[in-house]
Order: C-alpha cells, then sequence, then structure tokens
C-alpha cells in the first residue's frame, strides 16, 4: 500500500502568520491517465473532514484562497498564507493514484 | 444542500455483527459512487469500502475484506456497511461519504460519523 508520510505532526502557529505542511508518498502519484489524484482535508475540532484541495492545487468550491497546494511525483505541500482561527485542526492528505485509497497521519495545526 | 446522515451504531461483542446506514438527501444519490471511511479513536482516517452507482462494484481493503460488505439502495437513497466477525480494532467513527466524479479518491461531502464499539 502507498505511504503517505505527513511532516509536521504537529504545527504552531500565530493568527497571520504562513505555514505549510508536507505529504511525501512512498510512490509516485502520477497515474498513467496524466491525473495526479492527491488531495487534502480539514477536520475541525469535533466535526468531520472537509475537502480543501484536490487534483494537488484546485481549490474546493468555497474554501479560501488563503490555501493553496503544489507539488509532483512524490513530494506535495499545502500552504496557508495567514493562518486564521477557523483553520485550526487536522490536515490530511489522501492518495486514490494506486489502491487501496490511502491517507496521511495527520498534521495537526494549532495556536501558538 | 448535500446531507450524509449515518445511523446504527453502538456496542457491540467481539464476532458479533451490526449493520451501518447513511441517508443521503440534497443531490442524486443514484448517479455517484459512496464510500465508507473510519476513523480509531484519536486515529487518522482509513478508507473502508467503495460503491459504483449502481452498485454492481464494490471494493474494500484487505483490513476488512471478507468481513465487511457494502451496499446501496438508490430508490431510497441509502447506502449500508454490513459488518460481521467485528473485532476491537473495527471501533472506531464510521462516515459514511460521497465520491465526486471529478477524481478518484474524491471525498467531497462527509456525514457528521456514527460510533461503532467493539467491546466485551
Amino acid at each position: 500500500d502507498v505511504v503517505l508520510t505527513q511532516t509536521p505532526p504537529t504545527l504552531s502557529a500565530t493568527i497571520g502568520q504562513s505555514v505549510s505542511i508536507s505529504c511525501r508518498s512512498s510512490q509516485s502519484l502520477l497515474h498513467s491517465n496524466g491525473n495526479t489524484y492527491l488531495h487534502w482535508l480539514l477536520q475541525r475540532p469535533g466535526q468531520s473532514p472537509q475537502l480543501l484541495i484536490y487534483l494537488v492545487s484546485r481549490l474546493e468550491s468555497g474554501v479560501p484562497n488563503r490555501f493553496s497546494g503544489s507539488g509532483s511525483g512524490t513530494d506535495f505541500t499545502l500552504k496557508i498564507s495567514g493562518v486564521e482561527a477557523e483553520d485550526l485542526g487536522v490536515y490530511y492528505c489522501v492518495q486514490g493514484t494506486h489502491a487501496p485509497y490511502t491517507f496521511g497521519a495527520g498534521t495537526k495545526l494549532e495556536l501558538k | 444542500e448535500v446531507q450524509l446522515v449515518e445511523s446504527g451504531g453502538g456496542l457491540v461483542q467481539p464476532g458479533r455483527s451490526l449493520k451501518l446506514s447513511c441517508a443521503a438527501s440534497g443531490f442524486t444519490f443514484s448517479n455517484y459512487y459512496m464510500a465508507w471511511v473510519r476513523q480509531a479513536p484519536k486515529k487518522g482516517l482509513e478508507w473502508v469500502a467503495t460503491i459504483s452507482t449502481s452498485g454492481s462494484r464494490t471494493y474494500y481493503p484487505d483490513s476488512v475484506k471478507g468481513r465487511f460488505t457494502i451496499s446501496r439502495d438508490n430508490a431510497k437513497s441509502s447506502l449500508y456497511l454490513q459488518m460481521n466477525s467485528l473485532k476491537s480494532e473495527d471501533t472506531a467513527t464510521y462516515y459514511c461519504a460521497r465520491l465526486s466524479t471529478e477524481a478518484r479518491a474524491l471525498f467531497d461531502y462527509w456525514g457528521q460519523g456514527v460510533m461503532v464499539t467493539v467491546s466485551s
């Protein structure tokens, strides 16, 4: 199975600070059809996960544009340009290029 | 508004069975693949099962294959997860999730989750 390694496990930030989360895959996530099925989710405390970014860099409708995604192959990054209080929670990357679908272990974003 | 509402969770003894349900509304249920994803207490997310639009194709990870069965009733806009031979490691919150048509593993809507506790 594909292993997604997220770093750091925990991220402490102040409001307004820009932060990045890394997601590294044990295999290339470039599918033979040319797509890279790597997405990002946020799970706020006590809530269900919600979709933020899909296909590496596409912003889900309604998600603020302070969120951005980048990367290719095995290395991917989620960036938040100016953390706001509502951004706190656990961020997960998920891949769908290889069966079975797998998630990263999560990165917890907390206030410093 | 898309809504996914799970039910059927609870406390069950090891080796017993439990069936979860998910009632969907706010979209044309029969047009979407659906999935179950679980989260053990204080742990990360794990994909559990996927079903095609018609229900003719199902997919599972090795951890539940042969024990869990995903099914759907498009006339009722409902998704199900039959869980047999339950183990303590199946203890988790189970989420019903819609799979977007845009990409693989694109869980674009999630239910609120239902807790399953496997313990004697």
